[in-house]
């Protein structure tokens, strides 16, 4: 089974801080990892993904096998940086599955 | 130029009565999916179509019927609504290239039963 795991339902920091977004998995097979992002009230957007090996907007995120984890991180928050964000997993079968999200709150 | 469009944003309506949201997307994808946000903000797909055939059908209540005329577009009807229907419903559509499975997300449609 396929499963995503964001421990941190609310995240708060002061901008220009350091800041990581825990999530982990569990899935037997190779997956696929993505995070996506939801600004207030608006579409689901890509962040990234784990094949690319992408830095969007500053963040990065690593897929550690070993600690099945692909934690997204940034090493300076800015204010606009605050939203919704879904760690998530595609096993092979087309189907995206979500963690629960996390809430980052960017103070000034 | 939207690439994942759908209809309406926003619906207020009484219990018991059927609705339906529509979705189209003009990336020229062959899967397209709906996924439910509710009000936790927990995001779980509900079907997902590809070329028109239904792939994925997750324990849904068989109250909702997704409706696939053409690849183009997935519509979602829900008969005898309930309260805890109320949730933002995101149509959104894939396609495999060498990055992976890309999903395009639609705006959204905000379902409220009163």
């Amino acid at each position: 089974a396929q499963r995503v795991t964001q421990p941190e339902k609310l995240l708060s920091v002061f901008k220009g801080a350091p800041v990581e977004l825990k999530c982990n998995y569990s899935y037997s097979g190779s997956p696929e990892l993505f995070w996506y992002v939801q600004y207030s009230r608006q579409r689901l957007q890509l962040l990234l993904r784990h094949i690319s090996r992408e830095s969007i907007k500053g963040f990065t995120a690593d897929l550690n096998k070993g600690e099945t984890s692909f934690h997204l991180k940034k090493p300076f928050a800015q204010e606009e940086d605050s939203a919704m964000y879904y760690c998530a997993l595609e096993g092979g079968s087309e189907k995206l599955v979500f963690g629960k999200g996390t809430k980052l709150t960017v103070n000034p | 130029d939207t690439a994942v469009s759908q209809t309406p944003k926003y619906l207020v309506t009484q219990m018991g009565n059927d609705k339906s949201i529509k979705c189209e997307q003009n990336l020229g994808h062959d899967t397209m999916y709906w996924y439910k946000q509710d009000s936790k903000k927990f995001l779980k797909i509900m079907f997902s179509y590809n070329n028109k055939e239904l792939i994925i059908n997750e324990t849904v209540p068989n109250r909702f019927s997704p409706k696939s005329p053409d690849k183009a577009h997935l519509n979602l009807h829900i008969n005898s609504l309930e309260l805890g229907d109320s949730a933002v419903y995101f149509c959104a559509s894939s396609h495999r290239g060498e990055g992976g499975n890309t999903i395009y997300f639609g705006e959204g449609s905000w379902l409220t039963v009163v």
